[in-house]
């Protein structure tokens, strides 16, 4: 079946560090991967894709790394600022593409 | 910018009764969707909308649950008869393409069933 999870729920980090959330599918067949960030009480805001013909793709301080080998997507996060502190969830359309599927998510804390 | 707007932002309600939440989605879009967030757990996909009917649903959308677009603006979900398991945060999504489509998300509608 189709599944998207996250390896870690939570991430604490200190401001300026870099942060790196991971992602892993199971889908093989999966070509379109999407980054989400929930802020507390908010609905989740799309960050940056992926399609599976590419391996990198970046961002403003974001970049998103797919290898498709290991069926493993991350996020990298340069120089983690506070307002950064949020869930992040991966999400992959299922084969039908009638259905965004979201992973589980990991809880990214900053401190100052 | 364009934004997916629900209401209301919190409803409680009792257990057994009917509910109704309301999204208007971003007015160029053709795709629709519901999704559900029980407290600190992952958004769960309930039913997707295109051209006036539903695409996909989820076992959560189960005979207790319906969408309608009643007027081309708003995008409902209907609960017919809650149960406490209900309460959740419920996302209303549009997007303009399929697949390879980016999801908006509206803030939320906070179900509190008693």
């Amino acid at each position: 079946g189709e599944s998207v999870g996250l390896h870690l729920p939570t991430l604490s980090v200190q401001e300026g560090d870099n942060s790196i959330i991971n992602c892993a599918y199971s889908n093989s067949a999966s070509d379109y991967f999407i980054w989400y960030k929930q802020e507390s009480g908010k609905g989740p805001q799309f960050i940056i894709d992926i399609r599976s013909n590419m391996d990198k793709r970046q961002g403003q301080r974001v970049t998103v790394l797919l290898n498709k080998t290991v069926k493993h997507l991350s996020l990298q996060i340069a120089a983690t600022q506070p307002g950064d502190s949020a869930v992040y969830f991966c999400a992959e359309w299922n084969q039908a593409g009638t259905a965004l599927i979201f992973g589980k998510g990991t809880t990214l804390s900053v401190s100052s | 910018e364009p934004e997916v707007t629900q209401t209301p932002s919190h409803q409680v309600t009792q257990m057994g009764q009917e509910v109704i939440l309301r999204c208007v989605p971003i007015s160029n879009h053709l795709y629709f969707y519901w999704y559900r967030q029980i407290l600190g757990q992952k958004v769960e996909f309930l039913v997707s909308f295109y051209n006036n009917e539903i695409s996909e649903k989820s076992e959560i959308f189960d005979d207790q649950f319906s969408v309608e677009r009643p007027d081309g603006s708003n995008f409902t979900l209907k609960i017919r008869s809650t149960k406490l398991e209900d309460s959740a945060m419920y996302f209303c999504a549009s997007s303009e393409t399929r697949v390879h489509g980016e999801l908006f998300f509206g803030e939320g509608s906070r179900l509190t069933v008693l």
